[in-house]
């Protein structure tokens, strides 16, 4: 157990709908990484976020936007669903921004988003 | 930008043998670190093993070892005495030293798997 967490497990929707994935980081941990891995795929960075700002973006799409809150859990917002948007999303925290010291990521179990 | 290869989709060895895998990587940057991570059958993701580009001698943790070629830009995974629970897809990654993010560029790995 990393101690990440993510919520849901496993979620079912149709296109065009929206939804939201959740994300704890671990306990301490100031920084949240979000990654798409569609089928048999590496992973994809999407977005980082430090201390609730938004600290570097990858290949995120304008469809999907993220945040990190005060008590620092994290949520992507997919919305307008595609059927190629069916994934698995990871959610990784580390202590620091990234600004030299190592700082590892743990990732969580994932969730399983599947577009019909 | 860097992009991170893995040219061998499938790879198999029998157990207690020794399997290799490849990662070919394409960089600028000087101050850098490799990553092999594994993704068992629970799509939980794992790291194996780390290497920090500063240091010449290559890493190893129990019976997984690294080949790290700077020159080279080639970072390969050598398993020992392989078991069944080695089975797994294996994911090469690369992050940059510094620079504001401790993002994560992933390979598309290599499936490995593990016979009696």
């Amino acid at each position: 157990d990393s101690g990440v967490t993510q919520t849901p497990k496993h979620l079912i929707t149709a296109t065009g709908q929206r939804v939201t994935l959740r994300c704890s980081p671990r306990s301490g941990d100031l920084s949240v990484y979000w990654y798409q891995q569609s089928l048999d795929q590496g992973l994809q960075f999407l977005i980082q976020y430090y201390n609730g700002e938004e600290r570097a973006k990858g290949n995120i799409l304008e469809r999907f936007s993220a945040q990190q809150f005060p008590d620092l859990h994290s949520e992507l917002n997919l919305s307008s669903l595609e059927l190629g948007d069916s994934a698995l999303y990871f959610c990784a925290s580390s202590v620091g921004p990234g600004l030299g010291a190592y700082n590892e990521q743990f990732f969580g179990p994932g969730t399983r988003l599947t577009v019909l | 930008a860097q992009t991170v290869t893995q040219s061998q989709p499938e790879m198999s060895v029998q157990e207690a043998e020794t399997v290799t895998l490849s990662c070919t990587y394409d960089t600028s940057e000087n101050n850098y670190y490799l990553f092999w991570y594994k993704q068992p059958p629970s799509r939980q993701m794992i790291l194996v093993i780390r290497q920090e580009a500063y240091k010449q001698q290559n890493a190893t943790e129990n019976r997984f070892s690294v080949n790290f070629q700077k020159a080279a830009k080639s970072f390969s995974l050598k398993i020992s005495d392989s078991q069944l629970g080695d089975t797994a897809m294996y994911f090469c990654a690369f992050m940059k030293h510094g620079g504001g993010t401790d993002k994560l560029i992933f390979g598309t790995g290599t499936r490995l798997q593990v016979f009696p």
